[in-house]
């Protein structure tokens, strides 16, 4: 997990509003890139993965933006709602079957 | 079940005693992983099965840690005279072959020693 970091560790956001959550990597071989939600008291459930040879990828409520000039990944969150209160990871996969993994972003989503 | 399946969810050993954590993953999943993960931090991983197959053990902190998979689906970590450093979460996770399938992971084991 050495070569994948978060910009910040927690994030407050009002209830409604999108979310943008930052990751930044170092590991150029890096060829998948995995974002995981974790709530507490569970395992990291995946969110959207995004290959290396894509810029953006949108899912339900989610885009993922990777750029590669400057070796950033991130998480936009549209509406924001209560549920999406958890940890946030990044995790890169460069080829393998492992995945490291940065230390997390904390959302806190006010009513 | 339809999830990877962890037991037990708590265990509490005090230092120098054995630990076993199970886990039962998706099936038909051709691969599992374990991972740990102190407390604050991403997942570490440990070690990586391909059916019965340990192919990647890199990441077990010491020879205290042990790991298996006999038939291929059932996994048990082992830790061995547990230390105090050793407390963490303890994630099991399970994949189909391609290597950039989504990971499906457990709830856990979360180890405290006393």
């Amino acid at each position: 997990g050495e070569s994948v970091g978060l910009h910040l560790p927690t994030l407050s956001v009002q209830e409604g509003d999108n979310s943008i959550i930052n990751c930044a990597y170092s590991n150029s071989a890096s060829d998948y890139f995995i974002w995981y939600k974790q709530e507490s008291g569970k395992g990291p459930q995946f969110i959207i993965g995004i290959r290396s040879n894509m810029d953006k990828r949108q899912g339900q409520r989610v885009t993922v933006l990777l750029n590669k000039t400057v070796k950033h990944l991130s998480l936009q969150i549209a509406a924001t709602q209560p549920g999406d209160s958890a940890v946030y990871f990044c995790a890169e996969n460069s080829g393998d079957y492992k995945l490291s993994f940065g230390a997390g972003t904390t959302v806190t989503v006010r009513a | 079940g339809a999830g990877v399946s962890q037991s037990p969810r708590y265990k509490v050993a005090k230092r120098g005693q054995d630990v076993a954590l199970r886990c039962d993953p998706i099936s038909g999943h051709v691969s599992l992983f374990w991972y740990q993960q102190a407390l604050g931090q991403g997942p570490e991983f440990l070690t990586y099965f391909q059916n019965e197959a340990q192919l990647d053990k890199s990441g077990l902190p010491s020879d205290r840690f042990f790991a298996e998979r006999p038939e291929g689906s059932v996994s048990t970590l082992k830790i061995q005279r547990t230390q105090q450093e050793d407390s963490a979460v303890y994630l099991c996770a399970s994949s189909r072959e391609d290597p950039n399938s989504p990971l499906h992971f457990g709830n856990g084991t979360r180890l405290t020693v006393t």
